[in-house]
């Protein structure tokens, strides 16, 4: 079964770090080009970002308002995306996904279930 | 980048078909054939439900098709049924990233 958990959303400070994890199975993970969705509270969809496969580069692209704060990265050996996201605003609170694109190079399937980030002091 | 321009709402009732459309420009929508659709329900990660304008993975009923015209793409359901009710984006490549439509509310009446 293909399968994205993400792990590290919580509650953080304006300014403030967190990382977040989506660990991957069932799929070849190494081969695929990995995506950062994030949806705030009653909000629609917005892209956050991808990494591509090392045969791409890992080349990486960001939306314009993450753009210089947020890192995607990644670690084939343990199956793994991250998001490092830095510099943190309060609009950045919303729940994060990690997806994939298993059929078709933009058609996003599987999703995680998703990791809350809040932004509050 | 800019969002896809998606209506707010729509409706329908039982067994009727209903339209979404998704209007980009010719750098996102009307420059690539990667147009994909999701379906939301409430506190759930979002569905596939289409993608490259037209294809159905595996599993999605029939129901549902894809278009593009321009820099329109489209999502059309028949047979509408209660459970089709949900939000409903689309998304688009746009050389290198990617932007989603604002969303589209799904009634079935």
């Amino acid at each position: 079964e293909v399968q994205l958990v993400e792990s590290g959303g919580g509650l953080v400070q304006p300014g403030g770090s967190l990382k977040l994890s989506c660990a991957a199975s069932g799929f070849t993970f190494s081969g695929s080009a990995m995506h950062w969705v994030r949806q705030a509270s009653g909000k629609g969809l917005e892209w956050v970002g991808r990494i591509r496969s090392k045969a791409n580069s890992y080349a990486t692209a960001y939306a314009a308002s993450v753009k210089g704060r947020f890192t995607i990265s990644r670690d084939d050996s343990k199956n793994t995306a991250y998001l490092q996201m830095n510099s943190l605003k309060t609009e950045d609170t919303a729940v994060y996904y990690c997806t994939t694109a298993v059929a078709g190079p933009w058609g996003f399937d599987p999703w995680g279930q998703g990791t809350l980030v809040t932004v509050s002091s | 980048q800019s969002a896809l321009t998606q209506p707010r709402s729509v409706s329908g009732s039982p067994g009727q078909s209903v339209t979404i459309s998704c209007t980009g420009t010719s750098s996102d929508v009307g420059g690539y054939n990667y147009v994909s659709w999701y379906q939301q329900h409430p506190g759930k990660a979002p569905k596939l439900m289409i993608y490259d304008v037209s294809k159905r993975p595996s599993g999605v009923p029939d129901r549902f098709s894809g278009s593009k015209s321009g820099n329109t793409a489209s999502l059309t359901i028949s047979g509408l049924q209660a459970e089709d009710e949900a939000d409903y984006y689309c998304c688009s490549y746009a050389g290198s990233y990617g932007v989603f439509g604002g969303g589209t509310k799904l009634t079935v009446l």
